[in-house]
């Protein structure tokens, strides 16, 4: 069974912590994403990544830093935590080419700056 | 970024009834997508859109292209209680690896 994986379920973090949020994929996909989910707002993109060491700013990067060092692995860097940040991240992952942009999403991780 | 609106923000039905929802955008999309995320869970496709005007089942859920482009609708027919969670709609507007734009979501619940 294909999946991703996301280190850590939930974390409490305090106000101006370097955060590390670690995202690992089994399916040899090319693409990785990290969305973060707030109520009413949907999934919004924070970076993504088209191959190793290629990084590229979503929708909403400021605050965030990304590193893609192996195929299989995708981190969302917060460099210094803020309470706004408090949110669910979800990752995913995908196969490059074709129409067919589908998306596996890990379980995601609930961030809590206090 | 732009944002997909998905209407309505939550429903609170019974057991067996059918459900309804959508998705507007000001600007054209060439896919839709339909995801559901169970409690708990990252969010599932459960149905993709390439053609407007397509019509397309899994299952107990159909959902359509609109013809404007614009916009995307999903249906559940005799809703059961795991039917429960947040639906996504989500558009692109190329191919392949262009992004998606994810809506705001809509939280159903099945009242017992």
């Amino acid at each position: 069974d294909v999946k991703v994986t996301q280190s850590s379920r939930y974390l409490v973090k305090r106000t101006g912590e370097k955060v590390f949020l670690e995202c690992v994929q089994d399916m040899d996909h090319e693409n990785m994403f990290w969305y973060r989910q707030d109520p009413g707002l949907g999934l919004r993109l924070i970076y993504f990544s088209y191959d190793v060491k290629m990084k590229e700013k979503g929708d909403i990067p400021e605050g965030y830093s990304v590193s893609r060092e192996k195929k299989e692995r995708f981190s969302l860097i917060l460099e210094s935590a803020s309470t706004n940040q408090t949110s669910m991240y979800l990752c995913a992952s995908s196969h490059r080419g074709g129409t067919n942009e589908k998306l596996f999403f890990g379980s995601g991780t609930q961030l809590s700056v206090l | 970024g732009q944002q997909l609106n998905q209407s309505p923000q939550s429903m609170f039905i019974q057991e067996g009834e059918d459900v309804s929802m959508n998705c507007t955008s000001s600007s054209i999309f060439n896919t839709w997508l339909w995801y559901k995320q169970d409690p708990g869970e990252g969010p599932v496709l459960l149905i993709a859109l390439y053609k407007a005007g397509e019509l397309t089942s899994n299952g107990r859920l159909t959902a359509q292209f609109g013809i404007t482009r614009k916009d995307s609708f999903l249906n559940i027919s005799a809703s059961i209680p795991s039917d429960v969670g947040i639906y996504f709609c989500a558009g692109q507007v190329g191919f392949g690896n262009e992004k998606l734009t994810f809506g705001t979501g809509t939280r159903l619940t099945i009242i017992p």
